[in-house]
This record gives C-alpha cells, sequence and structure tokens, in this order.
C-alpha cells in the first residue's frame, strides 16, 4: 500500500508566478485535501476534493484553486504568488463515506518558498 | 479568530514521566477531536481521536480527555519517551469521523522528553 506522495519537495518562485504542486493520494483513498502550514504554525485547511469537485473550501482566495483527477491524485494551484504564500503545502487523503477513525494521512509536503 | 487553541508552545518532560499537551476550542459544533504528531520534514501522523459523546479514549500510552463544558482536550501520554519528541497538533471536526477532510488544527505544542 503505497502512501501519500507529494511533488515537488521544495521549490522557489518570485512573486507574481504561478505554481502548481501535485499529491497522490493513498491507495482506496477517495478524498484529498489540501492544507498550508505557516512557520509556527498549525495546518490551515485550503480546500478538498472529492470525486473531482471541490467539496468545501476554508477561507483562501480565488488565486488559490484544484484539480482531481479520476486516479484520485490532486493538484494545487496558486496564481499571482505573494511573499506570504510561502509555507509548507501539505496534502492529504482518506476515504469519505466510511465510519473509522477519521484520520488523514499526509504527505510530507511541498515547501513553497516566494522571493 | 483562532477557534482551535495550543495555549503552550512547547513542553519538556523527563524520560518515564507524564505529558500532558493540553488544548481549549470554541466552535460548539465540533463533533470530533484528533490529536496529530510531526516529526521534522515528515506530515503529520495520526495519534488518537475522540468523538464528542465519549469523555476518554485510550490507545496504548496515549489517552485523550474530552471536557465538553469546557471545551478543553488534553492528550496524555504516560510513559513519556524521547522518541515521543515531536510537535503535537490538535484537530477539530464538525462532521464526525467521516468528514475529517476539513480540519481545524491549533497551533503545535512542541515536546521534549528528556532522556
Amino acid at each position: 500500500e503505497t502512501g501519500v506522495t507529494q511533488s515537488p519537495t521544495h521549490l522557489i518562485k518570485t512573486r507574481g508566478q504561478q505554481v502548481t504542486l501535485r499529491c497522490s493520494s493513498q491507495s482506496g483513498h477517495n478524498t484529498v485535501s489540501w492544507y498550508q502550514q505557516a512557520l509556527g504554525q498549525g495546518p490551515q485547511f485550503i480546500f478538498q476534493y472529492y470525486r473531482e469537485e471541490e467539496n468545501g473550501r476554508g477561507n483562501f482566495p480565488p488565486r488559490f484553486s484544484g484539480l482531481q483527477f479520476p486516479n484520485y491524485s490532486s493538484e494545487l494551484n496558486v496564481n499571482a504568488l505573494e511573499l506570504d504564500d510561502s509555507a509548507l503545502y501539505l496534502c492529504a487523503s482518506s476515504r469519505a463515506g466510511t465510519l473509522n477513525t477519521g484520520e488523514l494521512f499526509f504527505g510530507e509536503g511541498s515547501r513553497l518558498t516566494v522571493l | 479568530d483562532q477557534q482551535v487553541k495550543q495555549n503552550s508552545p512547547s513542553l519538556s518532560v523527563q524520560e518515564g514521566r507524564i505529558s500532558i499537551l493540553n488544548c481549549d476550542y470554541t466552535n460548539s459544533m465540533f463533533d470530533y477531536f484528533l490529536w496529530y504528531k510531526k516529526y521534522p520534514a515528515e506530515g503529520p501522523t495520526f495519534l488518537i481521536s475522540i468523538s464528542s459523546i465519549k469523555d476518554k479514549n485510550v490507545d496504548g500510552r496515549f489517552t485523550v480527555f474530552l471536557n465538553k463544558s469546557a471545551k478543553h482536550l488534553s492528550l496524555h501520554i504516560v510513559p513519556s519517551q524521547p522518541g515521543d519528541s515531536a510537535v503535537y497538533f490538535c484537530a477539530a471536526s464538525a462532521g464526525g469521523s467521516s468528514n475529517t477532510g476539513k480540519l481545524i488544527f491549533g497551533q503545535g505544542t512542541t515536546l521534549q522528553v528528556k532522556p
């Protein structure tokens, strides 16, 4: 059983650029959530995808967008990058609709630095 | 507004003693609570969870207590081991155990267990 994998692990961009982060969910999981973790803070919910559609969104502007593909993998796109977008971006997968411990399975994250 | 708060940024305990990590929340709609542990350069990993219909859940050395009237939960680790040294996040959900893709996290508490 493969875990959640994210790419790239580290990247540096400049203000105004666009970035795409990728996530492969854990085998058997059909839901993907994205979180932003700023330095010294807890992860903050960006949005969740289920059945290729956005299924809930946190307090993030529209320049944060995403996709989920038929194989349940996902992308996070951020346009017009700002310095405050510098953070660790975490992807987490789960299987919706099942009674379980409720745990999310997180990837190791993509560390984005905006200069 | 911070709906989930971990007011102690750090905690240091001796190996073999008890570690107690605390978490407060403000939203009465939260009905499921989880603790995650995070090592550097890794994604958060699930530790233990509790439903709002319970006041205690035990899993080996880890026990979570929930006081709904005080909107407070705590994680007890007994006995503490050096390998427990990590950042601990408290998280809450308003959708039960089957809808925890949208978690609200606290800021985290860094636990150091000294040999």
